[in-house]
């Protein structure tokens, strides 16, 4: 069975601040994916990682995708209070048809 | 772009009620999920369909039902409301086979529903 690891699982930091998140697995991902959820909202797909050593940028967030696609980390930079929220990584469940695994999520909070 | 649309937000049902939650996707995608999520429990799959009038449970399917008459729709039933079973309800959907491209195989959420059962 495929797992998907999240460090840390609470993070609260000032805002100006910087931080990255961590997704780990002993298994291999043909594709991991990242989202944000806010409170009372469903997850909303920030990235998806191919290739591995890829890095993706979105404004002030960097994705990366190990070489050997076991692993992803997410870089925010000068972290700001809209960044707030749960962070989820996500890759297919390559062992079970078309599902998904997904990871426990880092939650973020980001004090003005 | 991909939109899921659920058809509540929040719900408050009563214990021993049959509850319906709809869920619409309006990209001609294959597969269908319904996930709940907890506090401390992560995502946890009830029920997905690969295809219409297909259906397979997930982790937790007890206490749930699930139909997909049409391709664009996925609805989940409880089919007699208790009080573990408040939380909030996530529907995805994805593409799949001959269609579906590797940096495409990825889930798209609705806004979720919270129900909650008194």
């Amino acid at each position: 069975t495929q797992l998907l690891e999240q460090s840390p699982q609470f993070l609260s930091i000032q805002e100006g601040e910087n931080l990255t998140v961590y997704c780990n697995s002993s298994s291999v991902f043909s594709s991991l994916q990242w989202y944000r959820q806010e409170p009372g909202e469903g997850p909303v797909l920030l990235v998806t990682v191919v290739t591995g050593g890829e890095v993706k940028k979105l404004k002030r967030l960097t994705f990366q995708f190990g070489d050997a696609r076991k692993d992803s980390s997410l870089h925010i930079t000068a972290a700001q209070p809209g960044d707030t929220g749960l962070y989820l990584c996500a890759g297919p469940d390559d062992n079970y048809g078309q599902n998904f695994v997904f990871g426990p999520g880092t939650r973020l909070s980001v004090l003005p | 772009d991909v939109k899921v649309t659920q058809s509540s937000r929040y719900l408050v049902k009563r214990t021993g009620e049959k509850v319906f939650l709809e869920c619409v996707q309006d990209m001609d995608h294959e597969n269908m999920f319904w996930y709940r999520q907890d506090p401390g429990l992560g995502l946890r799959l009830i029920y997905f369909s690969y295809d219409v009038k297909m259906k397979e449970k997930g982790d937790i399917p007890e206490g749930y039902s699930v139909s997909r008459e049409k391709k664009e729709r996925f609805s989940l039933i409880l089919e007699s409301a208790s009080t573990n079973q408040t939380s909030m309800y996530l529907c995805a959907s994805s593409l799949t086979g001959g269609r579906l491209e590797l940096a495409k195989n990825i889930q798209y959420f609705g806004a979720g529903t919270r129900l909650s059962v008194l």
